[in-house]
């Protein structure tokens, strides 16, 4: 298995709170990626790192900031928690935008209360 | 911009038998990647087969199989001689050829395997 590690495996906040979510990879793979999972929606991408300090948004960036200033973490920030932002967040990483696949950390529960 | 769409929310299969999730998509590029991901109740992302627009075979992974259908823009997952291990949520995902290209997936189907 590929070797990501996302901190923590479950978190339980207040609205308004700010939460960091963290994704570490020992892979040295230089995209990664943060996406949600909630009923009926499936899988929608947060933001994207294509390298150190290069970032992107994704198409539910709202609310969600990020920073990647080492190849190995991507952090994901909530600025300002909100009950909308409960979900599962999963990090991905890919060696290169051609076929390989990606590969998924274990998920983060977030509930935001 | 890019879609991939589930139609069937859930589907049931009686184990040993055959069962088909469908697929379908949304693009004008002519280069891309198709994928059919597992999620099985302990949340970890498992990749079950992948399959290149350019290549006109149908991509097979043991049990696991796709009908491959590109001027339809369709991407059936058949899983043949069904487990009890099957079970799971699967999701489409499809990724664009392009620099710094991204996945994008589909609502997923639940797939339940009667014993």
């Amino acid at each position: 298995d590929a070797g990501i590690t996302q901190s923590p495996r479950h978190k339980v906040t207040e609205t308004g709170t700010p939460v960091t979510l963290r994704c570490h990879q020992t892979e040295n793979h230089r995209y990664m990626y943060w996406y949600r999972q909630d009923p009926g929606h499936g899988l929608r991408l947060i933001h994207y790192s294509y390298g150190v300090k290069d970032t992107d948004k994704g198409e539910v960036s709202d609310g969600y900031s990020v920073s990647r200033s080492k190849t190995e973490d991507f952090l994901l920030t909530l600025e300002s928690a909100t009950s909308s932002q409960t979900s599962v967040y999963f990090c991905a990483i890919s060696e290169s935008n051609r076929v390989q696949k990606l590969f998924f950390g274990s998920g983060t529960q977030l509930s935001v209360l | 911009a890019q879609t991939v769409t589930q139609s069937q929310p859930e589907m049931s299969v009686q184990e040993a038998e055959t069962v088909t999730l469908s697929c379908t998509y949304d693009t004008s590029e002519s280069d891309y990647y198709l994928f059919w991901y597992k999620q099985p109740p302990s949340r970890q992302m498992i990749l079950v087969i992948r399959q290149e627009a350019y290549k006109q075979q149908n991509a097979t992974e043991n049990r696991f199989s796709v009908n491959f259908q590109k001027a339809a823009k369709s991407f059936s997952l058949k899983i043949s001689d069904s487990q009890l291990g099957d079970a799971a949520m699967y999701f489409c995902a499809y990724r664009s050829s392009g620099a710094n290209s991204k996945l994008t997936f589909g609502k997923g189907i639940t797939l339940s395997v009667r014993p």
